[in-house]
């Protein structure tokens, strides 16, 4: 069993659809993480939660809505999104005390259409 | 706003030559950097940390960090065909964000 594991690895939803990713890390960790990969562009970091408290939110869309009911989960809740929003969602973990190091799950690959 | 610069490549090397991953960013705020192995098609992998100046030494690997000059680089050794990747760069502001560069793409060609 993977430490970071992502629940669907793929997904295509209509822009009038509600949708949403999992994620379950099984690592010990206290933080949590969104990430969206889009091509040519860095990895851009969406929202950070620490022992289940949000403490970073990207400026990103209200379309992109997060939760976090525990340490070791965490959801990204998907509502009228558009085209450009098609790219990879990554989620990783990190234990706050050392020094970020962060561990990706497998990342969902989002298609709006 | 705090950035990680790469050049976005492709670098391309002979097996068993030295590859040489560069990366610099902006804010001298930062306190930790980390370089990422990513396959296409996968999600980043983990493969070094470094957090104060000089080097770090790990099998084929050696990071270089020089805060000074707010340069990181990636050596990878005896490089092989199986290397080839996208390498990320990664710096750390606070404790809990991570910055990443745009990536590297490596080419070792047999």
């Amino acid at each position: 069993e993977t430490g970071v594991t992502q629940t669907p690895r793929h997904l295509v939803m209509g822009m009038t659809n509600k949708k949403s990713l999992k994620c379950e890390q099984h690592l010990g960790h206290n933080a949590m993480y969104w990430y969206k990969q889009s091509a040519k562009k860095p990895l851009e970091l969406m929202f950070v939660y620490n022992f289940k408290e949000q403490t970073e939110n990207n400026s990103v869309p209200s379309r992109f809505s997060p939760e976090c009911p525990n340490s070791s989960h965490l959801f990204l809740h998907l509502h009228t999104l558009q085209p450009e929003d098609s790219a990879l969602y990554l989620c990783a973990s990190s234990r706050r005390d050392r020094n970020t190091e962060a561990f990706f799950g497998q990342g969902t690959r989002l298609t709006v259409v | 706003q705090k950035e990680v610069e790469q050049n976005s490549g492709p670098l391309s090397v002979p097996e068993g030559a030295i590859a040489s991953l560069n990366c610099t960013y902006s804010d001298r705020g930062s306190q930790s950097f980390f370089w990422y192995r990513q396959y296409s098609g996968k999600s980043p992998e983990l493969i070094m940390s470094i957090y104060s100046n000089g080097d770090k030494e790990d099998g084929r690997f050696t990071a270089q960090l020089n805060k000074a000059s707010q340069y990181v680089s990636l050596l990878i050794r005896d490089s092989q065909p199986s290397d080839s990747a996208t390498y990320l760069c990664a710096g750390a502001y606070n404790t809990d964000k991570l910055i990443f560069g745009t990536g590297t793409r490596l080419q070792v060609f047999p």
